[in-house]
């Protein structure tokens, strides 16, 4: 597709459980950011991957919250354990540094409710 | 680390009014983008400002970088009801990691018609 791509785009599950969710970012786009957007909030950074750098995790609020890029791709936020105060929206953005403006490109976002 | 400010957090104006949100970095950007959040929707780029001291138009919206690259405003003319949303600066540092944007808290701008 021609945009960045997330799912699923509603998770419901259970306190405790383990959730994943995925994000397409456009093709060739090197920077791949995850933020937590609360209802009604701002956007909290969780991690930043740029090209073949080690990834920048300095927003993971804890260790329950892990994420991978792949081939310099797709990536996946891995919530571990989930506790209630994890219901949030999570968007995934992308950008090319190499471009004229390094505009960040968001997914619509993955609806995450923890019961 | 780099931090950016972002005021007011709320703003409810009439339409017609004008509306400015202001954005402060505590260090030195090498540029300024803006965003655009609709409510259910996710943000949009407006714009980016690169050159100290650089204005931007579009239409009736107004964008300022600061002579320091550390401050920049978004000024709306005569707000209408399609400008309602969630208004974002996102800063790039000059020491943080390459090409990472840290974003303000935004303005959530209501228009009463």
């Amino acid at each position: 597709g021609a945009g960045v791509s997330q799912s699923p785009s509603n998770k419901v599950t259970e306190k405790g459980k383990d959730v994943e969710l995925r994000c397409d970012p456009i093709s060739g786009h090197t920077a791949l950011y995850w933020y937590r957007q609360s209802l009604g909030q701002g956007l909290e950074f969780l991690i930043y991957f740029q090209g073949n750098s080690a990834p920048d995790k300095s927003g993971l609020p804890s260790d329950r919250f892990s994420a991978e890029r792949t081939g310099g791709s797709v990536s996946t936020l891995t919530i571990q354990r989930t506790q209630q105060e994890d219901s949030a929206v999570y968007l995934c953005a992308s950008s090319w540094l190499g471009g004229i403006t390094g505009e960040l490109f968001f997914g619509e976002g993955s609806r995450l409710t923890v019961l | 680390g780099q931090q950016v400010m972002q005021i007011p957090q709320y703003q409810h104006v009439q339409e017609g009014e004008d509306f400015t949100t202001y954005c402060n970095s505590s260090t030195t950007l090498s540029n300024i983008q803006w965003y655009k959040q609709r409510p259910g929707g996710h943000p949009v780029f407006l714009i980016q400002l690169v050159k100290s001291g650089e204005v931007k138009k579009q239409k009736r919206l107004t964008f300022q970088f600061g002579e320091a690259k550390k401050n920049s405003s978004l000024h709306i003319t005569a707000t209408q009801t399609t400008d309602v949303g969630t208004y974002f600066c996102a800063g790039m540092g000059m020491s943080t990691s390459y090409g990472k944007l840290t974003f303000g808290q935004g303005t959530i701008l209501t228009v009463h018609p």
